[in-house]
């Protein structure tokens, strides 16, 4: 079965730090990952996709097969970057010859960064 | 383009009282989904449409929650009858196409929902 783990709930650094969210995964298939941000009461928005391979915000994530990981990473936390951040995962089924997919996030990880 | 839309942005009901919900997808997104936000839980999915047919509905908690998609611009999410504990923030996204090549979803604001 597919499942998505963030270990850390609440992430704290101070401005300019280096931050870094874990996000592991489990899936038997190719996986399909992405990065959501929910910046306070507001939608979820796509930060990152793992195919696109693209730094957005100064964030970047490199899908590791081998660790089964896709961590996020940016170098120099903004006060800005305080946000819940959602790993998900895309699994993709057959369904009346149309190859559907729907996502699986994790719990999150509230980042805040302090001034 | 004005994304997912939903309503009502806040909802606040007494134990017992049906519930709907409302999401306009984007047009031309053929794929439909709601979700649940709680603390405790995390995102939830609930129910999942492909052009207006459910497709998976096991995330919906119990017989008491229903949801209809009657066209591809629209789609209701119920409760009836509520309860407190369905208190959450329930969101609507959508997606264009259906396979790994296509893009993430894009999410509706939300509906803060407090039962008492």
């Amino acid at each position: 079965a597919q499942r998505v783990t963030q270990p850390e709930k609440l992430l704290s650094v101070f401005k300019g730090a280096p931050v870094e969210l874990k996000c592991n995964y489990s899936y038997s298939g190719s996986p399909e990952l992405f990065w959501y941000v929910q910046y306070s009461r507001q939608r979820l928005q796509l930060l990152l996709r793992h195919i696109s391979r693209e730094s957005i915000k100064g964030f970047t994530a490199d899908l590791n097969k081998g660790e089964t990981s896709f961590h996020l990473k940016k170098p120099f936390a903004q006060e800005e970057d305080s946000a819940m951040y959602y790993c998900a995962l895309s699994k993709y089924s057959r369904w009346r010859g149309s190859t559907l997919g729907r996502l699986y996030f994790g719990r999150g990880t509230q980042l805040t960064v302090w001034p | 383009d004005a994304g997912v839309i939903q309503s009502p942005r806040h909802e606040v009901t007494e134990m017992g009282q049906e519930v709907t919900l409302r999401c306009k997808p984007i047009s031309g997104h053929n794929s439909l989904f709601w979700y649940r936000q709680t603390m405790m839980r995390g995102l939830e999915l609930l129910i999942y449409f492909n052009n207006n047919v459910p497709i998976d509905d096991s995330g919906m908690p119990e017989d008491r929650f229903s949801a209809k998609m009657p066209n591809a611009s629209f789609s209701t999410l119920k409760i009836q009858p509520s309860e407190p504990r369905d208190s959450a923030v329930y969101f609507c996204a959508s997606r264009a196409g259906t396979g790994p090549s296509s893009y993430g979803y894009t999410f509706g604001s939300g509906t803060r929902l407090t039962v008492v």
